[in-house]
């Protein structure tokens, strides 16, 4: 199993939309609708922003949306605030119980 | 409101067992409805599962990581717990346990606080 690919960064100014993808495989990704995304400032823990690819938890505001095609995800987020900026990852149900991540995008609000 | 809480010691040497335990407040560690897990994060890196436990005792392991390491819970303390064998400075990482809904999308909705372990003489 390997990590799922991100790019490294992404940036987009205030007001703006921005997309960050996630690649995986037809292992992962492409043969699951279990994508979730993660949101992590600088020394806190990961929060969950997405789950089973477009679903948000209670509390996150709707201009953080998800999407799937073949085996790619992608997180939209949409009205970029300065609080948006941290890190996103990325993760796939994989099979056998099992579960991979991406390695991280760092989206900064220019 | 659900909490959970890491604890062990923050230094391991090297060849070592890392033992790790996260203590959960709010729900019960029983609660038929959630896995429990355990996730990690080198300084500077990404995350990896490491892997998860049904309250009765059903685990899961990343297949990289399965040969070292042992999760399990005891339900009269609440608590589940990590053991990774045998580690090296690439062990070296933030370690955060989670909830993870059986019921959907094999995602942690609640996650530790984290604890930084490092393995060094």
């Amino acid at each position: 199993q390997s990590a799922l690919t991100q790019p490294p960064s992404a940036s987009g100014s205030p007001g703006q939309s921005v997309t960050i993808s996630c690649t995986g495989t037809s292992s992962d990704i492409g043969g699951y609708n279990y994508v979730s995304w993660y949101q992590q400032h600088p020394g806190k823990a990961p929060k969950l922003m997405i789950y089973e690819v477009n679903k948000r938890p209670s509390g996150v505001p709707d201009r953080f949306s998800g999407s799937k095609s073949g085996n790619t995800a992608s997180l939209t987020v949409s009205g970029l605030q300065a609080e948006d900026e941290a890190d996103y990852y990325c993760s796939s149900y994989a099979g056998s119980n099992t579960v991979l991540f991406g390695g991280g995008t760092k989206l900064t609000v220019l | 409101q659900l909490q959970l809480q890491e604890s062990g010691p923050g230094l391991v040497k090297p060849s070592e067992t890392l033992s790790l335990t996260c203590t959960v407040s709010g729900d019960s560690i029983s609660n038929s409805n959630f896995y429990w897990g355990w996730i990690r994060q080198p300084p500077g890196k990404g995350l990896e599962w490491i892997g998860s436990i049904y309250y009765v005792g059903g685990t899961y392991y990343n297949p990289s990581l399965k040969s070292r390491v042992t999760i399990s819970v005891d339900t009269s303390k609440n608590q589940f717990s990590l053991k990774l064998s045998s580690v090296t400075a690439a062990d070296t990482a933030v370690y955060y346990c989670g909830r993870r809904p059986v019921w959907s999308g094999y995602h942690f909705d609640y996650w530790g606080q984290g604890i930084l372990v490092t393995v060094s003489s």
